[in-house]
């Protein structure tokens, strides 16, 4: 079974603060997503990854930056956490083919809380 | 721009009903659709996955249908259960791009 594991299950940090969220998957994926999740805003793209070092910004991109130094690893900064960054924070992989057998993985989440 | 629709946003149902969740998305053009299933507090497990030339997939009391043409997906839940309480959600894909979300069904089955 994939498993993809996230860093943290809950996390409360000061705004100011810079905060690294992990994401590690065990399938040799090569895909990795960020994504957060508010109330009836539903899952927003922050980045995502096809490669090694490789990143792309999703749909709100703004106050995030990723790392991807391993295959395996998709790391998520917030430079200078922000209340409005409190949130759920869902990290996702899939297998490279873009065809019809195609399918994303999640992790178990991380609750943020900014205070 | 590819949009993903889901209603109703909430539904409760008596336990033992049959129920059907609804998707609907504006461009046929793509390869794949996923239901997910979450529960509160929790991240995303996959239900089923309808490639875009099969027309439903079954796992045990699911069963999804695709109609890409008409651009709709329905996920059918026999014989619900407390539970089956849980939010649906369904992504597509429309290949070059990563999955497009709908914001999701929050159903409650009472016991």
């Amino acid at each position: 079974d994939v498993k993809v594991t996230q860093s943290s299950r809950y996390l409360v940090k000061r705004t100011g603060e810079k905060v690294f969220l992990e994401c590690v998957q065990d399938m040799d994926h090569e895909n990795m997503f960020w994504y957060r999740q508010d109330p009836g805003l539903g899952l927003r793209l922050i980045y995502f990854s096809y490669d090694v070092k490789m990143k792309e910004k999703g749909d709100i991109p703004e106050g995030y930056s990723v790392s991807r130094e391993k295959k395996e690893r998709f790391s998520l900064i917030l430079e200078s956490a922000s209340t409005n960054q409190t949130s759920m924070y869902l990290c996702a992989s899939s297998p490279p083919t873009s065809g019809a057998t195609y399918e994303q993985y999640f992790g178990p989440g991380t609750r943020l809380t900014v205070t | 721009k590819q949009e993903v629709t889901q209603i109703p946003a909430a539904l409760s149902v008596p336990e033992g009903e049959n129920l059907v969740l609804n998707c609907s998305f504006t461009d046929s053009a793509i390869y794949n659709l996923q239901w997910f299933r979450q529960d509160p507090g929790k991240g995303l497990t996959s239900l089923l996955l309808i490639q875009s030339s099969q027309r439903e997939q079954t796992s045990g009391r699911l069963n999804a249908s695709l109609d890409k043409s008409s651009g709709r997906s329905t996920l059918y839940i026999a014989a619900s259960q407390p539970g089956d309480s849980a939010t649906y959600l369904c992504a597509v894909h429309p290949g070059n791009t990563p999955l497009v979300f709908g914001k999701g069904t929050r159903l409650s089955v009472i016991a």
